[in-house]
């Protein structure tokens, strides 16, 4: 199994709203990330979870909340966005040794209103 | 610092003819590199890897690359173009750090196949 699986496939979301992006995987993965893509950019790491501890890309807002409750699964908390998030956001896992590749889910088509 | 450059935004090629999307990279020891394609609105999926084996790399699809580090290349090639292969690519490069393996991504190409 070499699935990344990520919940909502879209969603969409007022400025006040609080909601989460969910993301799961069964490879036995160390490794967890959370990623945002702009249109006809590539992916900007966001998060990355190493062995549940956590490092952060420090341009990302605190409106973003990574939340990592065991190995298998990683969620993003989104509170208070703005329309400038709006954006396809992705999550990967990969092994933590060797510069080895990232698996990709499917992502979610997020637009804040 | 590792660093990959992808030469051309936009490649358009016709169905059945070969295919070159090129990319450069720069690393201050020996990489480990990636191609992944992204249809419109899904995720990246992995095209093919070089990992310090072999420097002709087979992937999916029918999609092939060649390192040279001599040039400091990692060219992915198809022999024969189909009209699902429009996408776009993106060139990648590894690094392990203490946060987990570091992906850096290049700007990617839109490949474009026409009739």
């Amino acid at each position: 199994d070499t699935e990344v699986t990520q919940t909502p496939k879209h969603l969409v979301m007022g400025m006040t709203n609080k909601k989460s992006l969910k993301c799961e995987q069964h490879m036995g993965h160390r490794a967890m990330y959370w990623y945002k893509q702009k249109a006809k950019k590539p992916p900007e790491l966001m998060f990355v979870y190493s062995y549940e501890k956590l490092s952060i890309n420090e341009s990302v807002p605190s409106r973003f909340s990574p939340e990592c409750p065991n190995s298998s699964l990683l969620n993003l908390h989104l509170h208070a966005l703005q329309p400038e998030d709006s954006a396809l956001y992705l999550c990967a896992s990969s092994q933590n040794r060797g510069r080895t590749e990232a698996f990709f889910g499917q992502g979610t088509r997020l637009t804040v209103v | 610092a590792q660093s990959v450059t992808q030469l051309d935004s936009h490649v358009s090629v016709s169905e059945g003819t070969p295919v070159l999307l090129r990319c450069n990279y720069s690393s201050s020891y020996s990489p480990s590199l990636f191609w992944y394609v992204q249809h419109p609105n899904k995720g990246l999926q992995l095209l093919l890897k070089y990992t310090s084996a072999a420097t002709l790399v087979k992937g999916i699809n029918g999609f092939e690359a060649e390192f040279k580090k001599s040039e400091t290349s990692f060219h992915l090639t198809k022999p024969s173009a189909h009209m699902s292969d429009a996408a776009e690519y993106f060139c990648v490069v590894s690094t392990l750090t203490g946060g987990g393996n570091k992906l850096t991504f290049g700007t990617g190409t839109q490949l474009k196949v026409e009739l």
